[in-house]
């Protein structure tokens, strides 16, 4: 057991590009989320995959931003045409059973400027 | 809807002392579990403790134990004997017990504790 891995770990970019992020969850787990947590803030959920199929979506979750899961392991998170609203630290979770914790990475930091 | 709230932005507190970190809650969800995650200045949140909202007994963990009043919809952390290590952002989250759906946490904004030595 490896833990939850994320990568890139920081991430500066300018407004206007594009940006894809990978998280690697626990490999038995079955159950991926990802959250955004802004300075002073508790993490907000954005997504959530169970095996490939993404089953839930936050609003906060604009046109600009998609996640896949395309084998049932690892995720990506893309968000297009970054806007300065976009930096945040951006985590990544999994867990193997409906209701246990979740298990989290350390996190990519994402500057936008 | 659900909702966390951590009242305290910030604690100090001598090594080796006790400490209570406060969390309230609001759910209309007829089963729930509460959790505590702790946030290093590294970034990651590293899992604590958890209570389930039909557990009889209060959660412990090591040094960790959880003070659930399920009238008062309080689950407190309290953290005893106090380690320089325990310096962190503390966060409590919530999530319903459903079969379906995505099980997703609910945080509060988080109390950073500082431990003097």
């Amino acid at each position: 057991d490896t833990g939850v891995s994320q990568d890139p770990r920081h991430k500066i970019t300018k407004r206007g590009q594009n940006v894809t992020f990978r998280c690697d969850p626990i490999s038995e787990h079955n159950r991926l989320y990802w959250y955004r947590q802004t300075l002073g803030q508790g993490p907000e959920f954005l997504t959530y995959f169970q095996n490939e199929a993404q089953l839930e979506k936050s609003r906060l979750l604009s046109n600009r931003f998609s996640a896949e899961r395309p084998k049932g392991s690892f995720s990506t998170l893309e968000i297009q045409r970054t806007e300065q609203g976009d930096s945040a630290m951006y985590l990544c979770a999994s867990t193997q059973r409906t209701l246990g914790e979740q298990y989290f990475g350390p996190g990519t930091r994402l500057t936008v400027t | 809807a659900q909702k966390i709230t951590q009242t305290q932005p910030g604690m100090f507190v001598q090594e080796k002392e006790a400490v209570t970190l406060d969390c309230t809650y609001d759910t209309s969800d007829p089963s729930y579990g509460l959790f505590w995650y702790k946030q290093p200045s590294s970034g990651e949140m590293i899992f604590l403790i958890y209570q389930g909202s039909y557990d009889q007994q209060n959660a412990t963990e090591g040094r960790y134990s959880l003070n659930f009043q399920k009238a008062r919809k309080s689950a407190n952390l309290v953290i005893s004997a106090s380690q320089l290590g325990d310096s962190a952002m503390y966060f409590c989250a919530m999530r319903g017990i459903k079969p379906q759906g995505a099980q997703k946490l609910v945080f509060g904004q988080g109390t950073r504790l500082t431990i003097n030595p």
